[in-house]
C-alpha cells in the first residue's frame, strides 16, 4: 500500500551511462516532482509535472529528462552520467500544485 | 531567489526534554511553510505545515511558530522520545509558484536515554 513507490531502491552504474529511475503514486495526486538530496543531504528541486504537464523546470543539466506517461507516473531519465550525479533522487507527489508534498523513500544513484 | 537558512545543524538532548529547531527566510513572497522528518534510508515525512495566515500550530507534541515579519519560524518538539531523532528539514513555498519548496539545510536531532 506504498503511496509514492519509486524503483530501483539502488542503482550503480558507470560513468557514461544512460539509466531511468521510476515512480509511481497511488493516491490520485495531479502534481508529481523530482528533487535532489546531495551527500550533504541538501534537498533541491529540479523538475514538477502537474497533470503531464511540466510547471517547474530548475537549472538542471539536459541530460535529465523527466517524462510523465500519465498524472500517476513520473519518470527520471539521465543520459551519459556523470560523477556529479552521484546522489539520493526522490520522488515526490501532492494532491494539486498548492498541497502538501509526500516523499518515496528515494533511489540512490552510485556512479563509479 | 529564495534562501533557507536553518539552526543548529546538530542538536543532541535528553529524553523529555524540549527540542527548538530554527528557520529564516529570506524571500517575503513565501507563504508556505512544511517541516520534514528524514529517518535513515527513508524519504522526508511531512510533520507538520502552516500557512502564512496563522502564527502558530500545534499537533500533540510538535508546534511550529512563524514570525512573517521577522521572517523566521520554527519548530518545538515537547517531551522528546528516542524515536524523534532523525533529520528534520524546514522548507517554505509560495502559492501559484507551481509548490516549488526550497528547503533548509537540516538539523541532525538525537535524542539521548
Amino acid at each position: 500500500d506504498t503511496a509514492v513507490s519509486q524503483t530501483p531502491k539502488y542503482l550503480v552504474t558507470q560513468m557514461g551511462n544512460d539509466k531511468s529511475i521510476k515512480c509511481e503514486q497511488n493516491l490520485g495526486h495531479d502534481t508529481m516532482y523530482w528533487y535532489k538530496q546531495d551527500s550533504k543531504k541538501f534537498l533541491k528541486i529540479m523538475f514538477s509535472y502537474n497533470n503531464k504537464e511540466l510547471i517547474i523546470n530548475e537549472t538542471v543539466p539536459n541530460r535529465f529528462s523527466p517524462k510523465s506517461p500519465d498524472k500517476a507516473h513520473l519518470n527520471l531519465h539521465i543520459n551519459s552520467l556523470e560523477l556529479g550525479d552521484s546522489a539520493v533522487y526522490f520522488c515526490a507527489s501532492s494532491l494539486t500544485s498548492n498541497q502538501p508534498q509526500h516523499f518515496g523513500d528515494g533511489t540512490r544513484l552510485s556512479i563509479l | 531567489g529564495e534562501n533557507v537558512e536553518q539552526h543548529p545543524s546538530t542538536l543532541s538532548v535528553q529524553e523529555g526534554d524540549s527540542a527548538v529547531i530554527k528557520c529564516t527566510y529570506s524571500d517575503s513572497a513565501s507563504n508556505y511553510f512544511p517541516w520534514y522528518k528524514q529517518e535513515l534510508g527513508k524519504g522526508p515525512q511531512l510533520i507538520i505545515d502552516i500557512r502564512s495566515n496563522v502564527g502558530e500550530k500545534k499537533d500533540q507534541r510538535i508546534a511550529v511558530t512563524l514570525n512573517k515579519t521577522a521572517k523566521h519560524f520554527s519548530l518545538h518538539i515537547t517531551e522528546t522520545q528516542p524515536e524523534d531523532s532523525a533529520v528534520y528539514f524546514c522548507a517554505t513555498g509560495e502559492s501559484g509558484g507551481g509548490n516549488k519548496l526550497t528547503f533548509g539545510t537540516g538539523t541532525q536531532l538525537k535524542v539521548e536515554l
